[in-house]
C-alpha cells in the first residue's frame, strides 16, 4: 500500500532563517505532488504541485521554492523565512485520479 | 481558475440530527467534487467524491449530491456523532490534477 512520510512535524523558525521541509512517497511510481499551506483556521492553499522529476508549477508568487530530484521526493525550501511563512503545511500525492492523500503535516512557526 | 465557496463557516448540531454543507464552483468544466474531514491537528482525509456524470452518492451515514446546472454541491452527514466533529472541505477539479478547495465549515456535535 502508499505511504506518504512528511518530517518534521513541527518546526520553530526565526525570521530570516532558510527552510527544508521534505516529503517521500512509497509504494506508487510517478506520483503527482502537491504542497499546501494551511493558515490557522483557513482553508487550504495549493503552493506548489508536480506531475514528474523537475517539473514544479508554482500556485501562489512567494519566497518560498520547490524541488523535485527523485521521483517520490519533494522539498520545500526557503532561503529567508517570514513572519507570514507561518502555518501547517502539508505533502500531498496522487495517481491518474484526483484522490488526493495527505501527509501528517509541519506546523511552522516563524518568531 | 476555479473558484470554490462553501457555506456555513461554522455548524453547531444536536447528536442525532443532520447536518448539510454546500458549495458553489465557478468552472462549469470541474468534473470531480471530493469531501475532506480535518480532525483537530490531523489531516485532511478524503471522506467522500461524485463525479459530474453522477447526482447523488451515499456512503453509510454521509452522502454528497450535485446539481451541474446550478454548479452547486452538498454534504449530507444524518444521525451526526460526537466523532463526526471536525472541519470539512469541500474541493472541485477540472480534471488537470488540481483541486481548488472551499475555505472549511467547522463542524460541531453537541451531545
Amino acid at each position: 500500500s502508499q505511504t506518504i512520510h512528511q518530517w518534521p512535524a513541527t518546526l520553530v523558525q526565526p525570521v530570516g532563517s532558510p527552510l527544508s521541509l521534505e516529503c517521500t512517497v512509497e509504494g506508487t511510481s510517478n506520483p503527482n505532488l502537491y504542497w499546501y499551506r494551511q493558515a490557522a483556521g483557513r482553508g487550504l492553499q495549493l503552493l506548489f504541485y508536480s506531475v514528474g522529476i523537475g517539473q514544479i508549477s508554482s500556485e501562489v508568487p512567494q519566497n518560498l521554492s520547490a524541488s523535485r530530484p527523485q521521483d517520490r521526493q519533494f522539498i520545500l525550501s526557503s532561503k529567508k523565512l517570514l513572519l507570514s511563512d507561518s502555518g501547517f503545511y502539508l505533502c500531498a500525492w496522487s495517481v491518474q485520479e484526483e484522490k488526493l492523500f495527505f501527509g501528517s503535516g509541519t506546523q511552522l512557526s516563524v518568531l | 481558475g476555479e473558484n470554490v465557496e462553501q457555506h456555513p463557516s461554522t455548524l453547531s448540531v444536536q447528536e442525532g440530527d443532520s447536518a448539510v454543507i454546500k458549495c458553489t464552483y465557478s468552472d462549469s468544466a470541474s468534473n470531480y467534487f471530493p469531501w475532506y474531514k480535518q480532525e483537530l491537528g490531523k489531516r485532511p482525509q478524503l471522506i467522500i467524491d461524485i463525479r459530474s456524470n453522477v447526482g447523488e452518492k451515499k456512503d453509510q451515514r454521509i452522502a454528497v449530491t450535485l446539481n451541474k446546472t446550478a454548479k452547486h454541491f452538498s454534504l449530507h452527514i444524518t444521525e451526526t456523532q460526537p466523532e463526526d466533529s471536525a472541519v470539512y472541505f469541500c474541493a472541485a477539479s477540472i480534471g488537470d490534477y488540481k483541486l481548488s478547495f472551499g475555505a472549511g465549515t467547522t463542524v460541531t456535535v453537541r451531545a
